[in-house]
């Protein structure tokens, strides 16, 4: 069955710090990958996307996520946190050819200790 | 600017009511999807659509049942509510047949049944 796996509900990280979010997905074919941000009474709103080429790919906000195949993995990372990224973070992950149907993980909320 | 606009922002309703969630987009998207959030289940889809007059069951269609007469609305209808429907939902839109376009959120619709 198609899934993604967010192993961590809850994060906290010093502002500064690093940080990395999981995401595993089990899929049948090549994955579409995505990863969105929720902030408090908000939509979501898209980080970044994975589909071909460089498995590093960069969004905004400074984030930044490297697909693994090998893993299963697209864990997202930011090398120096700021007070303004804590928010819920989804990892989904899309089939070519259901445009924009998307299966999503269950979501790591982000706290930032000043 | 892109919008997805949901109705309400808070909607508090009696068991067994009829309830209708609308969305509208204003980007000319075919694609329209209702999602049902959850602490520690993240997003689940609930319906979609295509294109006007077109629905697809979604990952979780008991209970609800979906209207699209124009192109730019989106309705979520449930028809007897109960209070397992007690939830926050998101309604997003996208371009057809495109995975790699991003969906875009309305800011969601937080339902309490009581």
């Amino acid at each position: 069955a198609q899934s993604v796996t967010q192993p961590d509900i809850h994060i906290t990280v010093s502002e500064g710090a690093s940080l990395e979010l999981r995401c595993n997905y089990s899929y049948g074919a090549t994955p579409y990958l995505f990863w969105y941000v929720q902030s408090p009474g908000q939509g979501l709103q898209l980080l970044l996307k994975y589909f071909s080429g460089d498995t590093l790919v960069q969004g905004i906000k400074g984030f930044e996520a490297e697909f693994k195949r090998s893993q299963s993995s697209f864990n997202l990372r930011k090398p120096s946190v700021h007070w303004s990224d804590a928010a819920e973070y989804f990892c989904a992950v899309g089939p070519y050819n259901q445009g924009g149907k998307l299966i999503f993980g269950q979501g790591t909320e982000l706290s930032v200790k000043p | 600017d892109v919008k997805v606009t949901q109705s309400s922002r808070y909607l508090v309703k009696r068991t067994g009511e009829k309830v209708f969630l609308e969305c509208v987009q204003d980007m000319d998207h075919e694609n329209m999807f209702w999602y049902r959030q959850d602490p520690g289940l993240g997003l689940r889809l609930i319906y979609f659509s295509y294109d006007v007059k077109m629905k697809e069951k979604g990952d979780i269609p008991e209970g609800y049942s979906v209207s699209r007469e124009k192109k730019e609305r989106f309705s979520l209808i449930l028809e007897s509510a109960s209070t397992n429907q007690t939830s926050m939902y998101l309604c997003a839109s996208g371009r057809a047949l495109a995975t790699n376009e991003k969906l875009f959120f309305g800011s969601g619709t937080q339902l309490s049944v009581l």
